[in-house]
């Protein structure tokens, strides 16, 4: 079973503040994601990420930064937090695109409050 | 952009029915359909997935169905059970970009 390791799990911030949250996936897959849950809209996409170095705008990045440092870390940056990123946080990772093996496998989440 | 459209927000089936969620999806180059179970409190898991190089899959009590010419797939649950509550995320992938896009989820809950 592939795994996804999110820290920390919960962390509370202030509006202006700066967080980092975490992705660590130890099953050398090339693709990561970080998606937010908000009920009504579901899991959308924020960044994306094919490989170390390289990253991929998703459908809802505005205000959030995303670097993949290696290809087991993946990292979300908020550097000026609002109340409106209140959110729970998903990573994920799967093995790539075409007819690979593409199941594609969560972390636990991270619950994001900005007060 | 892009968008997965999951048409039923909240479903409640009698336990022994079926359950049926439907999906529509934009991006033509789509090939990939995966289907998520999120339980209260917890994270996402796969149940089931369907290619586009198929328009039919069963898992046990799980049926997926694709119509490509309508870009629409379906999840089936059949001699639904108590523990089938859940949100369930339909989901679709583009086969180039590795671009995975969810809907928005249906809450699903199993009457006695």
């Amino acid at each position: 079973e592939a795994a996804v390791t999110q820290s920390p799990r919960n962390k509370v911030t202030v509006t202006g503040g700066n967080v980092t949250l975490s992705c660590r996936q130890t099953n050398s897959h090339n693709y990561m994601y970080w998606y937010r849950q908000d009920t009504g809209h579901g899991l959308r996409l924020i960044h994306y990420s094919y490989g170390a170095g390289n990253l991929q705008i998703g459908d809802v990045p505005d205000g959030y930064k995303a670097t993949r440092t290696t290809q087991e870390d993946f990292f979300l940056l908020l550097e000026l937090a609002s109340p409106s990123q209140t959110s729970l946080y998903f990573c994920a990772s799967s093995e790539g695109q075409g007819r690979a093996n593409t199941e594609v496998f969560f972390g636990k989440g991270t619950r994001l409050t900005v007060v | 952009g892009e968008k997965v459209e999951q048409h039923e927000s909240t479903l409640s089936v009698r336990e022994g029915d079926s359950a049926v969620i439907n999906c529509t999806y934009t991006d033509t180059a789509s090939s990939y359909f995966p289907w998520y179970k999120q339980e209260a409190g917890k994270s996402l898991h796969f149940v089931i997935d369907i290619r586009s190089n198929v328009d039919r899959k069963q898992s046990q009590r799980l049926i997926v169905l694709l119509d490509k010419k309508a870009k629409r797939f379906s999840l089936h649950i059949t001699a639904t059970q108590p523990e089938d509550s859940a949100i369930y995320f339909c989901a679709a992938k583009n086969y180039n970009q590795g671009k995975l896009i969810f809907g928005q989820g249906t809450k699903l809950s199993i009457k006695p």
